[in-house]
């Protein structure tokens, strides 16, 4: 079993669409959780991480982790065309990061 | 935000030589660096962790002879893939590891595409 698993995709959504990307773990000793972006041909950039349960909102995007259940989700609300790309959820145990497959999101203006 | 550059973009190389990819952190210093692998359409998987001034950790599975992996400065890091074969074909990403109070974030370089022919 992989330690940490995220719906594959890819996503096509119209423009204002809310975007809903998951991904569930195995290992409950990670400690924090992370979204990454990346555009083709480049390296991951961080949008948004958090180490505790409930939800953490930056602008139009909604970070939800559910320690319990082992799951964290990224919503992405009025969704653009600007945000296609891969998002990648990765969760950390002190310096080292397991990353989710990634989904590949499409926004249609 | 941090900047780390990687140095070359792209290297298509025959089989059986050596290439060597730079990583650079270039606003900031670095004790820890990370190298990844990339297939397409898959994630990101963690090669090895290089620390200043020591050996570097490799992940199971990754034979540390054909990657070495060279921590000089609190800058740079290198890989080096020695004896190249088609199956090495990838996208090597490297991430450089500024510790803060609050997280211990990554911030990655744009990646070098590595062909072997």
């Amino acid at each position: 079993q992989k330690e940490v698993e995220q719906d594959p995709g890819p996503l096509s959504v119209p423009e204002g669409a809310i975007v809903s990307l998951n991904c569930t773990y195995s290992n409950s000793a990670f400690q924090y959780f992370m979204w990454y972006r990346q555009y083709s041909r480049k390296g991951p950039e961080l949008l948004m991480y958090t180490y505790s349960s409930g939800n953490k909102e930056d602008g139009r995007f909604t970070a939800q982790v559910d320690k319990s259940s082992k799951y964290i989700s990224l919503f992405i609300r009025d969704s653009q065309p600007s945000d296609s790309a891969t998002y990648l959820c990765a969760i950390g145990d002190g310096s080292r990061l397991t990353f989710g497959e990634g989904t590949q999101l499409t926004v249609n203006p | 935000g941090a900047v780390v550059s990687q140095h070359p973009s792209w290297v298509i190389c025959k089989s059986g030589t050596s290439v060597k990819i730079e990583c650079r952190s270039l606003d900031f210093q670095a004790t820890t660096m990370f190298w990844y692998r990339q297939f397409p359409k898959q994630s990101l998987m963690l090669m090895a962790t290089s620390n200043e001034g020591s050996k570097a950790t490799y992940e199971q599975g990754v034979e540390k002879d054909k990657f070495l992996i060279n921590h000089a400065s609190l800058t740079l890091s290198t890989l080096t893939v020695t004896s190249a074969h088609p199956e090495d074909s990838s996208f090597y990403i490297c991430s450089a590891e500024v510790r803060t109070r609050a997280l211990n974030e990554q911030f990655f370089g744009p990646g070098t595409r590595l062909t072997v022919l």
